[in-house]
């Protein structure tokens, strides 16, 4: 199974700050026949299902606020949520969809300084 | 508009089957591309990949669960079921399905972009 590492475990960050979440994975989620990024992003609120936040590691889902930006490449990955909103509050997770199983990586929770 | 809903049992005993149904709309499992998708979460914990059906009846399941896993699909009801047999405590958690997002250039992409609320079944006896 691919592992996916997130890092930090927990965030704290100030209303308007940027916040930066990364995800290492144990191999490369980089298929070289299309250079396509095999990663995707969640946010998940309390008492509900993930949302699709960020999908081929870099593309935003249709609905999704411009200030979050997926980036990275290979095995190293990065979310970053430019100006932190209150509403940003939840548990962000990685998930590679290179090979099955799809894993996730544990989570980071997302607090309010 | 896609919309799908999980149910079956909240309380199992240790050593039953769990049968938990995915009933779904707005898409047809028999369309080329479509898949489905089951994900569970057990309570304060992340979220742990289960199995996968496409619309041409492959399936994917997770090694550590393969054997205890079976996935299959009602097209005509516009259904995907999940059974997991033996269960214990350890499995205790929320079970979402999940829709494949619609991929353009026809790669295997498998971002889930639309979930159930999911049920929350407990293994006790």
């Amino acid at each position: 199974d691919i592992v996916m590492t997130q890092s930090p475990d927990s965030l704290t960050v100030s209303l308007g700050e940027r916040a930066t979440i990364n995800c290492k994975s144990s191999q490369s989620l980089l298929y070289s026949s299309n250079n396509k990024n095999y990663l995707t992003w969640y946010q998940q609120k309390p008492g509900q299902p993930p949302k699709l936040l960020i999908y081929w590691a870099s593309s935003r889902e249709s609905g999704v606020p411009d200030r979050f930006s997926g980036s990275g490449s290979g095995t190293d990955f990065t979310l970053t949520i430019s100006s932190l909103q209150a509403e940003d509050v939840a548990v962000y997770y990685c998930q590679q969809y290179h090979t099955t199983p799809h894993t996730f990586g544990q989570g980071t929770k997302l607090e309010i300084k | 508009q896609i919309t799908l809903k999980e149910s079956g049992p909240t309380l199992v005993k240790p050593t039953q089957t769990l049968t938990l149904t995915c009933t779904f709309s707005g898409f047809s499992l028999s369309t080329r591309g479509v898949g489905v998708g089951w994900i569970r979460q057990p309570p304060g914990k992340a979220l742990e990949w289960l199995a996968l059906i496409y619309w041409d009846d492959d399936k994917r399941y997770s090694p550590s669960l393969k054997s205890r896993l079976t996935i299959t699909k009602d097209t005509s009801r516009n259904q995907v079921v999940l059974t997991m047999t033996n269960m214990d405590p350890v499995d205790t958690a929320t079970y979402y399905c999940a829709h494949r997002k619609e991929s353009n250039g026809g790669y295997d992409l498998w971002s889930l972009d639309y979930w159930g609320q999911g049920t929350l079944v407990t293994v006790s006896s």
